[in-house]
């Protein structure tokens, strides 16, 4: 079946440096792909909606120049997490769609800033 | 904005007892999908709803999308220790389930052998 491949699974860095997780669709071709920040026992909250070769839709109260999504192409969607500091470790996880009938979601990457 | 209220939040069990949670939303949503995600690892898709009143089966679980399109339960039959797990709700003002979702604040399960 589909699969969503993110990458890194884990990663540590230090504030003030950023950091870049991918999301990759591996057997298809996704139009669509979404980015969620999870803490620890809360439920995913939906940063942005990022669709291919357009800027991407970010959730009220996201800030878009702090996480920013690039979605180059149809099987690759990025998450630039800039000047992270320690309130942005988080569990990130992404999803793809494509055309809207099913979604699927990534393994997701822990973000730890020390 | 939009919000689902999933409860209860968690439930201890037995295993081979049944066990029931459910979403409600001042929202009118068009589909709604349950999810159980294991630690560390992003949601898997255990059923999803379509239509106002449906209700559909997968293996020992049951959820119905409610009539009023503002609420969904899940029920799991004879649970087992791999039951174990967070189960969330969510829904989608889009008729497929790969429109963008809101989430329920999740069901901690834990089953008791």
């Amino acid at each position: 079946g589909a699969v969503v491949s993110q990458h890194p699974s884990r990663v540590i860095c230090k504030s003030g440096t950023s950091v870049k997780i991918e999301c990759r669709s591996l057997d298809f071709q996704a139009t669509t792909m979404f980015w969620y920040r999870q803490f620890p026992k809360q439920s995913l909250m939906l940063m942005a909606t990022s669709n291919e070769g357009s800027k991407a839709t970010y959730e009220q109260g996201v800030e878009k120049d702090k996480f920013l999504i690039n979605h180059a192409s149809l099987t690759l969607s990025t998450l630039t997490v800039t000047s992270a500091h320690p309130e942005d470790s988080s569990f990130y996880i992404c999803s793809a769609t494509l055309g809207g009938n099913t979604i699927y979601f990534g393994e997701g990457s822990w973000l730890t800033v020390v | 904005g939009q919000q689902l209220n999933q409860s209860p939040q968690s439930m201890f069990i037995q295993e081979g007892e049944d066990v029931s949670m459910n979403c409600t939303s001042s929202s009118i949503f068009n589909t709604w999908l349950w999810y159980k995600q294991d630690p560390g690892e992003g949601p898997v898709l255990l059923i999803a709803l379509y239509k106002a009143g449906e209700l559909t089966s997968n293996g020992r679980l049951t959820a119905q999308f409610g009539i009023t399109r503002k609420d969904s339960f899940l029920n799991i039959s004879a649970s087992i220790p791999s039951d174990v797990g967070i189960y969330f709700c969510a829904a989608a003002l889009g008729e497929t389930s790969g429109s963008r979702l809101t989430f329920g604040e999740g069901t901690q399960l834990t089953v008791n052998p």
